[in-house]
Formats: C-alpha cells, structure tokens, sequence
C-alpha cells in the first residue's frame, strides 16, 4: 500500500514571502503522478500542480514550483511571493498511473498573514 | 468543464437513520471514490469503484456501503447512522488511464449525525 505523509499540520508565512511544504511518500511502483491540492474554505479541491515521476524536471506553475526527488521519495511545494489568497489547506496526493489507486497525505493548513 | 456534483452540502440525519450520499460524475471516468476528511487525519478512503457494479474496500469501509448501477453515479449508504459518522464527505473521480489532471471532486457534504 501507499502511504503520503505530510509533517507540518500547520504553517504561516508573511504576505509576500516563500513557504516550503513537506511531503513524503512510499510506494513500490516505478511510475505514478504526484499532487499537490488546495482546499480553501469552501472546500472544492483545486489542484495546484502536478508531477510525472518519471520526469526527472520540477514542475512549475507560477508561483508555485515543486522539489521532487525521488530516490528520496520527496515532494515539497514551494510557494513564492504568498497571497492571501493562498491561505488554504494544502493536500499532497499520490496516484498510480492506473487511476485506481489514490492517496492523500493529511494535509497542511496553511496561513497567509498579512 | 468537467464537473462531479454531490446532491447536498450540508446534511443533518438522526442516529440510526439510513442515509445516503450521491455522486455524479459527467467525464464517463472509470473509477470513482468516496472519502472521509476529519481534522488532523486528512481524506480517508471509505470505498472505490473501479467499474459499474464493481467496488472495493477502501481504508476504513465500516459502517458504510455503496452502489454503482450506472457509470455516472456512485453512492455512499451508512446503513444505521452514527454520531461517530459525523464529518465531511468528498467525491471523486479518475480516468482508468490515469488523467494527469489527477482526480476530480465534488463540493464536499457535511454530515452531521445527532
């Protein structure tokens, strides 16, 4: 089985400032995408960037840009230049390639201040 | 737009009541899933279904059981309801092949069982 683990329960960062979020995960495959997921208080889920484990180059969405290293089964996000719109709960996800397989760490809430 | 839309966001049911929780999904993905999100222990996999008719025990299945009649719709039964069923409840769905969008969600209903 999977496992997603994400350490820091809570987070704040001063507007304008870079946040890092940790993620770990453990699985046996060898390909399986990674996520990163923002829940705001109204709760839909919004995917805010995603990974292929078999590209070996970080993803990057605007501000936000990721640090994957797999060997070490690592997968931080890293937001720049924070918003308060960004204050969030931030979910990181792990899926097998198949689809069926889907599995989400337990989270991180993150404060944006201003 | 793709859309997966659960029939209520908030919920109040009595304790010992039959309950049910509805999905619909309009992508025609293969697989669907149900998860609990409780404070500190992020989205807990209740059930997936990876085919019509077809499901799967997810991490914590007690106390609940669901329904796949049609590939657009999945549904989530608590059977006799609990206070300790009390929680957020989310939808989703994937392709089989795995969309590198990941998963797609529903708004979330909150149940609250008294």
């Amino acid at each position: 089985a999977q496992t997603v683990t994400q350490s820091q329960p809570e987070m704040s960062v001063q507007e304008a400032e870079t946040v890092t979020l940790s993620c770990t995960y453990d699985t046996s495959e060898s390909n399986y995408y990674l996520f990163w997921y923002k829940q705001p208080p109204s709760r839909q889920m919004i995917l805010v960037i995603r990974q292929e484990a078999y590209k070996q180059q970080n993803a990057t969405e605007n501000r936000f840009s990721v640090n994957f290293q797999k060997a070490a089964k690592s997968f931080s996000l890293k937001i720049s230049d924070s918003q308060l719109g960004d204050t969030a709960m931030y979910f990181c996800a792990f899926m097998k390639t198949s689809g069926n397989q889907f599995y989400f760490g337990t989270g991180t809430s993150l404060t944006v201040i201003p | 737009d793709v859309k997966v839309t659960q029939s209520s966001r908030y919920l109040v049911k009595r304790t010992g009541e039959k309950v049910f929780l509805e999905c619909v999904q309009d992508m025609d993905h293969e697989n669907m899933f149900w998860y609990r999100q409780d404070p500190g222990l992020g989205l807990r996999l209740i059930y997936f279904s990876y085919d019509v008719k077809m499901k799967e025990k997810g991490d914590i299945p007690e106390g609940y059981s669901v329904s796949r009649e049609k590939k657009e719709r999945f549904s989530l039964i608590l059977e006799s309801a609990s206070t300790n069923q009390t929680s957020m409840y989310l939808c989703a769905s994937t392709t089989w092949t795995g969309d590198p969008r990941g998963a797609f969600f529903g708004q979330g209903t909150r149940l609250t069982v008294v």
